[in-house]
């Protein structure tokens, strides 16, 4: 069955870069876009942008361009996501989803908590 | 301030049909497929609806979705009491080039 893992929740200081996993199995791993999408507290959903785990090509939300990376490692189906320059307004769940067609996300890692606090 | 409009919350009783709008323009819902998500809380979100009006294998027929011009709904009939969730829809933007969602509608079961 299609499982996708992310890491553990993170505390982090404003400025300080934090790096979320996902782990996927149950699939193959290079043949599906993966997105991330945030939720800040009691706030709605928010795309940050995909990656194409074949290729390494990235798509970026207009408002992450230059504070965001995504990357991946195919050896273990493994993709990140790397936010850097942390403000207190970026704390939220962030998720790791699997693109099954044209953006319709059809599974969902269980999301990573990042706290942003002085 | 969303791209895609959504009603703040709905409600109904057991057994009512309960309809749900997302607003939008032409960058996004009108030249573009909608998909909606279901979120229960303190869960990841749930694929719903995907192209406008297809049901994910699992779904209940209870859910149905359709699309005109640059809005979209969803309808749920025979409303349950475990229907109480977020619901948003999200779609391409063409002028943002990435998906955008609506603010998310809170479903209360009377």
């Amino acid at each position: 069955q299609v499982q996708l893992v992310q890491s553990g929740a993170e505390v982090k200081k404003p400025g300080a870069s934090v790096k979320v996993s996902c782990k996927a199995s149950g699939y193959t791993f290079t043949g599906y876009y993966m997105h991330w999408v945030r939720q800040a507290p009691g706030q709605g959903l928010e795309w940050m942008g995909r990656i194409n785990p074949n290729s390494g090509g990235t798509n970026f939300a207009q408002r992450f361009q230059g504070r965001v990376t995504m990357t991946r490692d195919t050896s273990i189906s493994t993709a990140y996501m790397e936010l850097s320059r942390l403000r207190s307004d970026d704390t939220a769940v962030y998720y790791c989803t699997r693109d099954q067609i044209w953006g319709s996300f059809d599974y969902w890692g269980q999301g990573t908590l990042v706290t942003v606090s002085s | 301030q969303s791209v895609l409009t959504q009603p703040p919350s709905a409600s109904g009783t057991p057994g009512q049909r309960v309809i749900i709008s997302c607003s939008g323009s032409s960058s996004n819902i009108g030249s573009n497929t909608v998909n909606w998500y279901q979120q229960l809380p303190g869960t990841a979100p749930k694929l719903l609806i995907y192209s406008n009006d297809q049901r994910p294998s699992g779904v209940p027929d209870r859910f149905s979705g359709s699309k005109s011009g640059t809005s979209a709904s969803l309808a749920i009939s025979g409303l349950q009491s475990e229907n109480e969730a977020d619901y948003y829809c999200a779609a391409w933007d063409d002028s943002l080039n990435g998906w955008v969602f609506g603010g998310g509608t809170k479903l209360t079961v009377l």
